[in-house]
């Protein structure tokens, strides 16, 4: 079946305790990406991948940082999560990365800093 | 700049009735434009997209239009039901500040509908 699946689904940290949500696509996709989700501001980009070892900052990358070593793997890495970066984090993925409009999302996970 | 406005929820209808969801775009050209939905526990998935105007995109027995002259694509379904309740995204395919292409999300409208 294809999908992109992410782990944890839920976790909650601490202030400045490192961590790193992954994510991992089975359908070879180029593109993949990292949103968060937040009420009244929708979806926002973080960090977004054109292929291996090609990453950019999207929207809102302070805080985070992502690695693309392998095609199907894109970790969001958070060095020193504080607690504005609680949040709803999605990943996505697209086959054609020159057209990233039909992405495949993960099922999300939440992720509480107090 | 470029930027996407869509309706304020929540939105609350009784089975069978009709839904619109609007959304409007600011951008330069035409671009793709997709509706995404994300119904409870879930990521979001795409729904339907119309890629040029006048272009029509319908799936589910929702439909939306795209609209060049007033820069729009609204969401419509004429009998919505109880497994409708989601939260939907207005998504035009925009040109960053970089050049490149890119999903802008709408803040997304939760719709609950009541047997």
């Amino acid at each position: 079946e294809a999908q992109v699946t992410q782990n944890p689904r839920y976790l909650i940290t601490v202030t400045g305790k490192k961590l790193t949500v992954t994510c991992s696509q089975n359908m070879n996709h180029e593109y993949m990406s990292w949103y968060r989700q937040d009420p009244g501001l929708g979806l926002r980009q973080i960090y977004y991948s054109m292929n291996v070892e090609v990453t950019d900052k999207g929207d809102v990358p302070e805080g985070y940082k992502v690695s693309r070593k392998e095609k199907r793997n894109f970790p969001l890495i958070l060095e020193s999560p504080s607690p504005n970066q609680t949040s709803l984090y999605f990943c996505a993925s697209t086959a054609r990365a020159n057209s990233p409009y039909e992405q495949y999302f993960g099922p999300g996970t939440r992720l509480t800093v107090t | 700049g470029n930027s996407v406005t869509q309706m304020e929820g929540p939105v609350t209808l009784s089975e069978e009735a009709f839904l619109t969801i609007n959304c409007t775009y600011t951008a330069t050209g035409y671009p793709s434009l997709f509706w995404y939905v994300q119904y409870p526990g879930e990521g979001l998935q795409l729904l339907l997209k119309a890629t040029k105007a006048d272009d029509k995109g319908s799936n589910k027995g929702f439909e939306a239009t795209y609209r060049k002259e007033t820069t729009s694509f609204h969401l419509e379904k004429g009998s919505v039901q109880v497994s409708d309740s989601a939260v939907y995204f207005c998504a035009p395919l925009l040109s960053s500040n970089f050049g490149n292409e890119k999903l802008t999300f709408g803040t997304g409208t939760r719709l609950t509908i009541i047997p």
